[in-house]
């Protein structure tokens, strides 16, 4: 895809405050969201999702929050702590004539620091 | 439960040689499958995705190619391995037919080509 070949960008936080990362999604006909967690020399681990017909969902010290309108997608993690240091991508899905199209995000680095 | 793996986890491979990664998934029937690589910092690339024994497609033209020879299995594999090859390749999953599209990752192969 064509964020492949990019840096990622960085967030640093302290520990205890609120993180917000954030994502533009490309296609205005995706109707399922996704967050993962990668951390260092591991597989991508799935955080939360939310689909096209809500604009907010929250789950353990994550909240996911969706504007259709801008196509904009969040999440934001409460009381970050030093084991939320990663990488984390989004990733919209759409249908593509008779397949399902997923599109993954370039991925943030979120370094807290104590 | 269901689980995936991948192996070998770590291989360091000369410039020429042949290449064999493979993947498993446990505890689930007719799943999709999917081959990640990812760069240093960098995002997610799809290489091949497979929606049953047999059925391998290509996102990108590359040096790689892919097969299933069985329901749960996943190989990656290069008959002469380029410098550009080097990188995290990554397996991962979904249920066929369940509406979601959540990719569930392996924990990786980190292959360098010197």
């Amino acid at each position: 895809g064509e964020n492949v070949g990019l840096h990622l960008p960085t967030l640093s936080v302290q520990e205890g405050d609120n993180s917000i990362i954030n994502c533009a999604y490309s296609n205005s006909a995706s109707d399922y969201f996704i967050w993962y967690k990668q951390e260092s020399g591991k597989g991508p681990q799935f955080i939360i999702d939310i689909r096209s017909n809500m604009d907010k969902r929250q789950g353990q010290r994550v909240t996911v929050l969706l504007n259709k309108t801008v196509k904009h997608l969040s999440l934001q993690i409460a009381a970050t702590q030093p084991g939320d240091s990663a990488v984390y991508f989004c990733a919209e899905n759409y249908n593509a004539g008779n397949n399902r199209k997923l599109i993954w995000g370039l991925g943030t680095s979120l370094a807290v620091n104590p | 439960s269901q689980t995936i793996h991948q192996w070998p986890a770590t291989l360091v491979q000369p410039v020429g040689s042949p290449l064999s990664l493979e993947c498993t998934v446990e505890g689930t029937s007719n799943p999709n499958l999917y081959w990640y690589r990812q760069a240093a910092g960098r995002g997610l690339q799809l290489l091949f995705y497979s929606v049953g024994i047999g059925q391998i497609s290509s996102e990108v033209p590359q040096n790689l190619s892919a097969s299933r020879p069985q329901d749960r299995q996943f190989i990656l594999s290069s008959k002469k391995l380029l410098l550009s090859d080097s990188g995290f390749y990554l397996c991962a999953w979904n249920p066929a037919y369940t509406g979601t599209d959540t990719q569930y990752f392996g924990p990786g192969t980190r292959l360098t080509v010197l």
